[in-house]
């Protein structure tokens, strides 16, 4: 696609509920990243895909988040039991390569609520 | 512990008043410096990418700046579309770390 595409825009959520965020890279892209911004603070790095593999799930804030990415492309970040301190909006990248000095392209991001 | 810290928070600018953004860094070997920008409601937007000390890149309005310790954004002649926060991130050489985000700069241009 032309740029990194993210659904839902927004979701609304109850407390207790589990919710899936999609994110679909920028075709060619091998590295893809999840990343929260939560009012007022940065990016909170959570995760990171090279390919289908994610070497490194330390970023993830609890158990309750998982993450998968199938055939190299679409990625999809799973949060069970949400609780309302996941409210956030949480953004996915991808870029060419991982690191290499290569940008990261951001999609509008997923406006999560839980309420 | 690698941080990126950026100042002001935020800055309020009249139309044609130039200034700079700062970003300064604490990390264990500098792969690249990254800046973004942020509209409401919209995920980052790349802006530039700086490898070295005594690098700069320009873009319109925009030139960006690096040192050992700390980059410069700086807007000259700021119109009110330049409104954004501005984010600094940094990718450094060890390990599988991607990009660390400082918290931005919420820019204000005012007509």
């Amino acid at each position: 696609g032309a740029g990194v595409s993210q659904s839902p825009s927004n979701k609304v959520t109850e407390k207790g509920k589990d919710v899936e965020l999609r994110c679909d890279p920028i075709s060619g892209h091998t590295a893809l990243y999840w990343y929260r911004q939560s009012l007022g603070q940065g990016l909170e790095f959570l995760i990171y895909f090279q390919g289908n593999s994610a070497p490194d799930k330390s970023g993830l804030p609890s158990d309750r988040f998982s993450a998968e990415r199938t055939g190299g492309s679409v990625s999809t970040l799973t949060i069970q039991r949400t609780q309302q301190e996941d409210s956030a909006v949480y953004l996915c990248a991808s870029s060419l390569v991982w690191q290499a000095n290569t940008e990261a392209f951001f999609g509008q991001g997923t406006r999560l609520t839980v309420v | 512990e690698d941080q990126v810290t950026q100042s002001p928070e935020a800055l309020r600018l009249q139309e044609g008043e130039s200034s700079s953004l700062n970003c300064s860094y604490t990390v264990s070997g500098l792969r690249g410096l990254f800046w973004y920008r942020q509209d409401p409601g919209k995920g980052p937007e790349f802006l530039f990418t700086l490898y070295s000390a005594g690098e700069e890149k320009e873009k319109e309005r925009l030139k960006a700046t690096l040192t050992k310790k700390e980059s410069f954004l700086h807007i000259t002649a700021p119109k009110p579309e330049d409104s954004a926060t501005y984010l600094c991130a940094v990718q450094i050489n060890s390990g599988n770390t991607p990009l660390v985000f400082g918290k931005g700069t919420r820019l204000s241009v005012i007509a």
